[in-house]
């Protein structure tokens, strides 16, 4: 069964400092797919990345960027210089290869900005 | 390009009316389509899926049902609501290719009073 956890239930920041947002997650398979999402508080949800298993290579989008290491089953995501802007709750998802594709969901990690 | 609605966006209900929220993804075929539920405060969780017309699977059993009558309509039904069915509803299709992202749609909030 595949399962994702985000320890962090709030988080909360002053703008322009760089914030991480943890992801851990749990699958039997060797295929997998990761995900994060931001659902600003209109609700609905904003796709961000997606990362495949046999790509550990970080990436980095403007003041996005995304750790990914197969060896401690993490996928982190991190926000340089926080802006207001940046406030919304983030899901980390993990995707099992095949199948009918069950997105699981992590339970968010509320982010606020503070300007 | 592809679209997502789901309709409407809020929705209050009393307890032991019946339910019926749709969605209908355009500019694809064949999409996989998803109803997940997302409680006050908390994580997103699967209800239903559904890879083809008239196939449906439940994640969990409940006061729900779902129903696929046409490729890209998926609809979220009850026949009576409990006050335990509020929350926020969110539709989301998939592309059945390849494992890619999921799309979701604006979500309806429903409060069963």
């Amino acid at each position: 069964a595949q399962k994702v956890t985000q320890a962090q239930t709030e988080i909360s920041v002053v703008e322009k400092e760089d914030v991480t947002l943890d992801c851990v997650y749990e699958t039997r398979d060797t295929t997998y797919y990761l995900f994060w999402y931001k659902q600003p508080p209109s609700g609905e949800l904003v796709f961000l990345i997606r990362r495949n298993s046999f790509d550990e290579q970080n990436e980095i989008s403007g003041r996005y960027s995304w750790n990914f290491q197969k060896s401690t089953s993490s996928f982190n995501f991190t926000i340089t210089a926080s802006q207001v802007v940046d406030s919304a709750v983030y899901f980390c998802a993990l995707s099992e290869e095949g199948g009918y594709q069950k997105v699981t969901f992590g339970t968010g990690t509320k982010l606020q900005v503070i300007p | 390009s592809q679209t997502i609605h789901q309709w409407p966006a809020t929705l209050v209900q009393p307890v032991g009316s019946p339910l019926s929220l749709e969605c209908t993804v355009e500019g694809t075929s064949n999409p996989n389509l998803y109803w997940y539920r997302q409680a006050a405060g908390r994580g997103l969780q699967l209800l239903f899926y559904s890879v083809g017309i008239g196939q449906i699977s439940s994640e969990v059993p409940q006061n729900l049902s779902a129903s696929r009558p046409q490729d890209r309509q998926f609809i979220l039904s009850s026949k009576k609501l409990l006050l335990s069915d509020s929350g926020f509803y969110l539709c989301a299709w998939r592309a059945t290719a390849l494992n890619t992202e999921a799309f979701f749609g604006q979500g309806t909030r429903l409060t069963v009073v």
